[in-house]
């Protein structure tokens, strides 16, 4: 089956830690995303990448860095230096460059710090 | 940039009864406009979508009207059943510079359907 796929589901990093968050797209999509979602504040864009070895900053990419090495896979790294990363993490796919067609999202990172 | 602006941010209904979302962007550029649901820890899924092109689409319950002029959309649900609960989110994209390639989201609307 084709689909985008996060792990892990839930994650807990320890302050001062950094994590990476997983996405892998089986859909041969051009572009992905990566939003994260707090209670009351909707979808808000971290990075996005429109082709391989190239990305982009989106509104709130302080404290992020993100990798496309591949086509299929985006992953999210959440350095020390981001100060609230306790967060829903969603990562998205497109077939074009451009998102003014359907974007496919994985089913989210949960992201603790404890 | 784009700016979405979503109301209500909640919204309970009697089971039956219809319910409408409504969105106004700022992008007069911006050109589709998806809805998306979220169930209670998933990702959010596509229901509907209208390109500017169009003022109406409707797929069975479910309906979207876009007002090019005023800058404002809306998603109806007609004969809404508990299933239809979950939150509802309003984007725009297509707009002008570096806001083409990026889905601008509203805050997202929690609908309650009460059986």
């Amino acid at each position: 089956d084709g689909g985008i796929t996060q792990s892990p589901k839930y994650l807990f990093r320890k302050e001062g830690q950094n994590v990476t968050l997983s996405c892998e797209q089986n859909l041969n999509h051009d572009a992905m995303y990566w939003y994260r979602q707090d209670p009351g504040q909707g979808l808000r864009l971290i990075y996005y990448s429109q082709i391989v070895n190239d990305f982009q900053k989106g509104d709130i990419a302080e404290g992020y860095s993100v990798s496309r090495e591949k086509k299929e896979s985006f992953p999210l790294t959440v350095t020390s230096a981001q100060k609230n990363p306790t967060a829903f993490y969603l990562c998205a796919s497109s077939i074009l460059g451009g998102m003014n067609t359907e974007a496919f999202f994985g089913q989210g990172t949960r992201l603790t710090v404890v | 940039g784009e700016n979405v602006e979503q109301h209500p941010s909640t919204l309970s209904v009697q089971e039956g009864d219809s319910a409408v979302i409504k969105c106004t962007y700022s992008d007069s550029a911006s050109n589709y406009f998806p809805w998306y649901k979220q169930e209670l820890g998933k990702g959010p899924q596509l229901i509907i979508d209208i390109r500017s092109n169009v003022g109406e689409k409707k797929d069975q319950r479910i309906a979207v009207t876009l007002n090019k002029t005023a800058k404002h959309f809306s998603l109806h649900i007609t004969e809404t059943q508990p299933e239809d609960s979950a939150v509802y989110f309003c984007a725009a994209t297509g707009g002008s510079g570096a806001g083409s390639y990026q889905l601008t989201f509203g805050k997202g609307t929690k609908l309650s359907v009460i059986p």
